[in-house]
């Protein structure tokens, strides 16, 4: 089945320190691919979308991903993350907005 | 920026009563979604709805969940019969353009079951 996958369920960086969070998925045409950010009691906030050409990404707040078609891969990084940072963040890919089962990212003073 | 509403933040029900989720989609917005949140667990997806119609639904969306577009402005989802795992956090979405380039989304109204 058509997925993404989070491998991470929980991270914990110090503050002020890189961060990657990764993501896979098994989509066999070019994905639409999607990472939100829940902070404690809100909603889902979009960081960022790939949808085709530049695999870079940049986002909100920061933040960037890479798509790597060799990999299946489409990891979040920060290059220095602040104490706000800390929050659950999902993965999703299209057609169908399956969310990855998210990993929470603790951050450390 | 224009928000998704969703009231109320919180409901607590008993179970096997009948509940209703609400949500305000943004105005010019034509494709609603409703997703749930287990505590500790993923986001899932379970129902879009384009043209007055489901589009697509999952197989957590069975014949006691069912939405509905009242009046032009709110999109509900009704659970008829609630169950104790029932109780999550219920997000609503809407987006402007089929296929989701953006999600709007509400900020959940938790659902406990009692």
């Amino acid at each position: 089945a058509q997925s993404v996958t989070q491998p991470d369920i929980h991270i914990t960086v110090s503050e002020g320190a890189s961060l990657e969070l990764r993501c896979n998925y098994s989509y066999g045409a070019t994905p639409y691919l999607f990472w939100y950010v829940q902070s404690p009691g809100q909603g889902l906030q979009l960081l960022l979308k790939y949808f085709s050409g530049d695999t870079l990404v940049q986002g909100i707040k920061g933040f960037e991903a890479e798509f790597k078609r060799s990999q299946s891969s489409f990891n979040l990084r920060k290059p220095s993350v602040h104490w706000s940072d800390a929050a659950e963040y999902f993965c999703a890919g299209i057609n169908d907005m399956r969310f990855g089962a998210g990993t929470r990212l603790t951050v450390k003073p | 920026e224009p928000e998704v509403t969703q009231t109320p933040s919180h409901q607590v029900t008993q179970m096997g009563q009948e509940v209703i989720l609400r949500c305000v989609p943004i105005s010019n917005h034509l494709y609603f979604y409703w997703y749930r949140q287990i505590l500790g667990q993923k986001v899932e997806f379970l129902v879009s709805f384009y043209n007055n119609e489901i589009s697509e639904k999952s197989e957590i969306f069975d014949d006691q969940f069912s939405v509905e577009r009242p009046d032009g402005s709110n999109f509900t989802l009704k659970i008829r019969s609630t169950k104790l795992e029932d109780s999550a956090m219920y997000f609503c979405a809407s987006s402007d353009r089929e296929r989701n380039e953006k999600l709007f989304f509400g900020s959940g109204t938790q659902l406990s079951v009692l």
